[in-house]
């Protein structure tokens, strides 16, 4: 069964620091991964997917995510933060042979300036 | 483009009450979808389909009805509304061809109560 899991449910970081958001998946087949960002009272909003090639994939506003097969995860990392950045985080995998896209729980980034 | 719009945005219903949450976009997806968002438990999906005419179930489907007889229209039924429907329902679309490489296109969302 595929499944995601986010171990954090709160990040808190300073503003100009290095931030990172953790996943982990489990999937059969080949994983599709991608992040979401959820801003207050709106919709998720795409901001980068892992479907085939480079391990470091980069994405919106300045975030990237490194796909590590061998510890099945996509962590979202960004070199220095914003407090703009503040908001909701989703993890999401789909696989090659399926229809469905499953979520994770999401982690709350809050960037102290 | 307005992309993925929904309707209403906030929605107060009793217990045992039926209503259509609409779901449309302008993007010529053929893929659309339908989650609720409960906290703690990230999005789970309720329906999906993969074109006009085709539907299937999603992990929480119990409650609720779909139809697509457009591109363009996907919209969620529920047949009677209980409180454990309360949550915010979300509606996204994407392309279709090699599906699950595409990322969803979500619209605002609508927030539902039953009491």
């Amino acid at each position: 069964a595929q499944s995601v899991a986010q171990p954090e449910d709160q990040v808190n970081v300073a503003e100009g620091n290095p931030l990172t958001v953790k996943c982990t998946y489990s999937v059969s087949g080949n994983p599709y991964l991608f992040w979401y960002v959820q801003y207050p009272n709106r919709g998720l909003q795409f901001l980068l997917k892992y479907i085939t090639g480079d391990n470091l994939v980069k994405g919106s506003y300045g975030f990237e995510a490194e796909f590590n097969k061998s510890q099945t995860s996509f962590h979202l990392k960004k070199p220095s933060a914003l407090v703009s950045d503040s908001a909701l985080y989703f993890c999401a995998v789909s696989s090659s042979t399926g229809n469905q896209f499953y979520f994770g729980t999401g982690t709350s980034l809050t960037v102290i300036p | 483009n307005a992309g993925v719009t929904q309707t209403p945005k906030f929605q107060v219903l009793k217990t045992g009450q039926s209503m259509t949450l609409q779901c449309a976009q302008d993007m010529n997806h053929e893929y659309m979808s339908w989650y609720r968002q409960d906290p703690g438990m990230g999005l789970r999906l309720i329906h999906y389909s993969v074109g006009a005419g085709i539907t299937d179930q999603g992990e929480v489907p119990n409650g609720y009805n779909v139809s697509r007889s457009t591109t363009e229209d996907f919209p969620l039924r529920l047949l009677s509304a209980a409180p454990s429907q309360t949550s915010v329902y979300f509606c996204a679309s994407s392309y279709t061809l090699d599906r699950a490489s595409y990322e969803q296109y979500f619209g605002p969302g609508t927030r539902l109560t039953v009491t």
